[in-house]
């Protein structure tokens, strides 16, 4: 069974300052792990999906990379700003299912 | 053009009734979810389908029946609400394993 873990589960910082998430899986067998963003009351936004014979995907201020034999994801969020708070969730794709952590809650102060 | 639509958004209802969540995409994909998210936050799977077939029930009551028309709709009706089963409900799809998901606004259910 795929258990995914998000570290930490809030952070707080300056407007600027670089955004690192973690994200853990337990089953490597994955056939894609993806970023969404979700804000307060709304759904669920993507940001990035790395296939799992990727090592990493950019999109503007975004990176996230991938290491399937460990078990990781990082996003890392450059030069953040207020309207990057929200909860960003990393989600596991096995055999049409995707596993989710619980999130990293962000708040960048103006 | 919304590409995964839900109806309705928001849903209050008494306890012990009968509801349905309607889902359709227009993205032209084989595989679609629902997924439950809890006043924790939490998202977990109930229900995936590929072509029409189910292929994951995550441990839901049996209260809980997906049915699937066709390949761009996923419908999930509640038979004899709970309490327990207010939370914001999910719809995704995906064109099988190797693409990304993209879901629904989602509806928040009441029970009362």
């Amino acid at each position: 069974k795929q258990e995914v873990t998000q570290i930490p589960a809030a952070l707080s910082v300056p407007e600027g300052e670089n955004l690192v998430l973690n994200c853990s899986f337990t089953d490597s067998a994955i056939y894609n792990l993806q970023w969404f963003r979700q804000d307060p009351g709304k759904g669920l936004t993507s940001l990035l999906l790395i296939q799992s014979s990727q090592r990493e995907q950019t999109s503007g201020r975004l990176n996230a990379s991938l290491d399937k034999s460990s078990g990781r994801s990082t996003l890392y969020i450059a030069a953040s700003q207020p309207g990057d708070s929200a909860t960003y969730l990393c989600a596991a794709h096995n055999d049409y299912k995707l596993s989710f952590g619980a999130g990293t809650t962000v708040t960048v102060r103006a | 053009d919304t590409a995964v639509s839900q109806t309705p958004k928001y849903l209050v209802t008494q306890m012990g009734n009968d509801k349905s969540i309607k889902c359709e995409q227009n993205l032209g994909h084989d595989t679609m979810y629902w997924y439950k998210q809890d006043s924790k936050k939490f998202l977990k799977i109930m229900f995936s389908y590929n072509n029409k077939e189910l292929i994951i029930n995550e441990t839901v009551p049996n209260r809980f029946s997906p049915k699937s028309p066709d390949k761009a709709h996923l419908n999930l009706h509640i038979n004899s609400l709970e309490l327990g089963d207010s939370a914001v409900y999910f719809c995704a799809s995906s064109q099988g394993r190797w693409r990304g998901a993209f879901f629904g606004q989602g509806t928040r259910l009441t029970v009362v």
